[in-house]
């Protein structure tokens, strides 16, 4: 299995909303991250877990919060978003101990806040 | 602090013509890796190619290749025999060689379509 699978594929939701964003992958890998992608831009990094521990906070808002249940999956949980958070979230994993060899990338959640 | 630059929005060549992309870096760090990353309308992002700064000879992969001029800081992916699947956005991105690094530089993407 060489995939990151993400669902939901498509999200929309209310300010007022709770929902969560799932990422599993079965390669081994011991690094997972969430990115935040606006259209036409680079992705942009929001977390990283390396070896199922928070290693990095991109000074993110605490209305979007990461839980790594098990070396397997990412969660990114959502509550009281706002209309600029609307974008397409990716999900990635890499080997541990870096990123030298490259991510591989889920097909992502394109989020719409309303 | 790192910085990556495509400059070159957007570009477009025919089916079975070779394509240039552009991406330049600015970076004090001698041993680093640099990435490109395709990114098709289905969303999701695909590693095309991955060089180490501190190997001198270009990586390639099939049809793409990529020419590093590390004293130039410069990292161009040039794609030979273009199909109509390798219209994309392309992402140069790149990495400090250090232990438990994770984080990437992206640039901000060049935009390619072929043409049939």
């Amino acid at each position: 299995d060489t995939e990151v699978t993400q669902t939901p594929k498509h999200l929309v939701m209310g300010m007022t909303n709770k929902k969560s964003l799932k990422c599993e992958q079965h390669m081994g890998h011991r690094a997972m991250y969430w990115y935040k992608q606006k259209a036409k831009k680079p992705p942009e990094l929001m977390f990283v877990y390396s070896y199922e521990k928070l290693s990095i906070n991109e000074s993110v808002p605490s209305r979007f919060s990461p839980e790594c249940p098990n070396s397997s999956l990412l969660n990114l949980h959502l509550h009281a978003l706002q209309p600029e958070d609307s974008a397409l979230y990716l999900c990635a994993s890499s080997q541990g101990g870096g990123a030298n060899y490259g991510y591989t990338f889920g097909s992502g959640t394109r989020l719409t806040v309303v | 602090a790192q910085t990556v630059t495509q400059s070159q929005p957007e570009m477009s060549v025919q089916e079975a013509e070779t394509v240039t992309l552009s991406c330049t870096y600015d970076t004090s760090e001698n041993n680093y890796y640099l990435f490109w990353y395709k990114q098709p309308p289905s969303r999701q992002m695909i590693l095309v190619i991955r060089q180490e700064a501190y190997k001198q000879q270009n990586a390639t992969e099939n049809r793409f290749s990529v020419n590093f001029q590390k004293a130039a800081k410069s990292f161009s992916l040039k794609i030979s025999d273009s199909q109509l699947g390798d219209t994309a956005m392309y992402f140069c991105a790149f990495m400090k060689h250090s232990p438990g690094t994770y984080k990437y530089i992206f640039g901000t993407g060049t935009r390619l379509k072929v043409l049939a």
